[in-house]
Parts: C-alpha cells; structure tokens; sequence
C-alpha cells in the first residue's frame, strides 16, 4: 500500500508563503494528489500531478519529482482561511480508490 | 444542482434505530464512495462502487449496507449501530479511467453527521 510521510503541523503568517512537503511510496505509480480540507468540511481537489515538474493554479503550486517519491505544495499570500489540512495522496497501482492519512494541518496567524 | 449532494446533513439516531443516508451525484460519474471520518482522525475508505457493481469493502461491519442502483444514485443503510459510529460520512464520486487505478480526482459531497445515541 501507499506510504506517505507529511508534517503533522505548520504554522505560517498571513501573507507569506509556506511549503508543504510529501514524501511517498507507491506498489507502482499512478500520480499524486492534494486536498484541501477544513474542519468538519468535506476535501476539496486542488491538484493533481503525474509528470515532473511545478503545476501552478493561482496562489496554489504543486510540484512532483518522480525519481525522489517527493511532492510539495507551495501556497502563496496566505490568507486566514488557507488555516485547514492539506492531504497529499499517492494511490497505488490497482487501488479504484484513494487512502487518506492525517495531513499536514496549516494554522495561519494573522 | 451541486456536483454531489448527501441527505440528510445532520442525523441522530438511537441504537436500535434503522436510517438510510443518501447521496446523488449529477456530474456523469461512473464510480462512488462512501467514506467515514471520525473525530480528527483521517478519512476511512468504506466502499467503492464502479458501473454500480460494488468492488471493494474494506471490512466494514455488515450493520452497514450499502446500495448503489444506478451511477447518480448511492445509499448506506444503517441498522442496530453502536455509539462509536458516529462520524462525518461522505460520499464522493469520480470518472474512473479504463485503467481503474483511482488517477481521477473525488468529488466529495458535504456529508452526513450522524451521532448514535
């Protein structure tokens, strides 16, 4: 099964920049995702990368190197309501669905 | 019509108490899931419908019952549960590929917040 490795905790300012680190290991390799998920809300998709590289999506970023099992997520101009979990997910070949674990929960401070 | 709706939003039900959870995607998908998430602790992956075909059950217990009659449409039956099953239950949906390894992303639905009492 997937094995994956992020910060239990971050804490970062309004207005700054912050990076989110993901390690993984996969039984294969079908792409990686990130979710975003508030507290008590349901996951919300931000990104999905599967070749190496930076995607960029607005204020949001994710990066992938295949060869290092590595992902980040770059979250520029913070803003108070980025305070949530960010979920980095891996599935592995032959899974119809994807596991979750705790994430990396972001406190933003004004 | 949101993409993936749950009903209802708020359940409390006793011990002996039979209730259905409901979930209805109106975004074309062809795969479902119900998911459980307790108290600070990650999302549990219960079931996943494909094409209305159940494949996978991740040893949940049988007074959870889930029915998938058609591709828009997912229920999980609820009979005889126990307090520790109170939890965020979210249904999602996505398009599975022809590889069907999960490289498409979920569309959650609000969930259900069901207490036991």
């Amino acid at each position: 099964g997937q094995n994956i490795d992020q910060p239990t905790e971050m804490t970062a300012t309004e207005g700054a920049i912050v990076q989110i680190n993901c390690t993984y290991q996969t039984s294969g390799f079908n792409g990686l995702f990130w979710y975003q998920q508030h507290a008590g809300e349901a996951p919300t998709f931000l990104s999905y990368n599967v070749l190496d590289g930076l995607e960029e999506k607005g204020r949001f970023s994710s990066f992938l190197s295949r060869s290092k099992g590595y992902s980040y997520l770059l979250l520029k101009e913070l803003q108070m309501k980025d305070s949530a979990s960010y979920l980095c997910t891996a599935p592995d070949t032959g899974r119809r669905a994807l596991t979750f674990g705790s994430g990396t929960r972001l406190q933003v401070q004004p | 019509e949101t993409g993936v709706t749950q009903t209802p939003r708020h359940l409390v039900m006793g011990m002996t108490n039979k209730k259905s959870l409901k979930c209805e995607q109106h975004l074309g998908h062809n795969a479902m899931y119900w998911y459980k998430q307790s108290a600070k602790k990650p999302l549990e992956l219960m079931f996943v419908y494909s094409l209305e075909e159940r494949v996978e059950n991740n040893s949940v217990p049988s007074r959870f019952s889930p029915e998938c009659p058609n591709s828009s449409h997912l229920f999980l039956h609820l009979h005889t549960l126990q307090p520790e099953d109170s939890a965020l239950y979210l249904c999602a949906s996505s398009q599975e590929t022809n590889s069907g390894t999960g490289d498409s992303p979920l569309h959650f639905g609000n969930g259900t917040r069901l207490t036991v009492t």
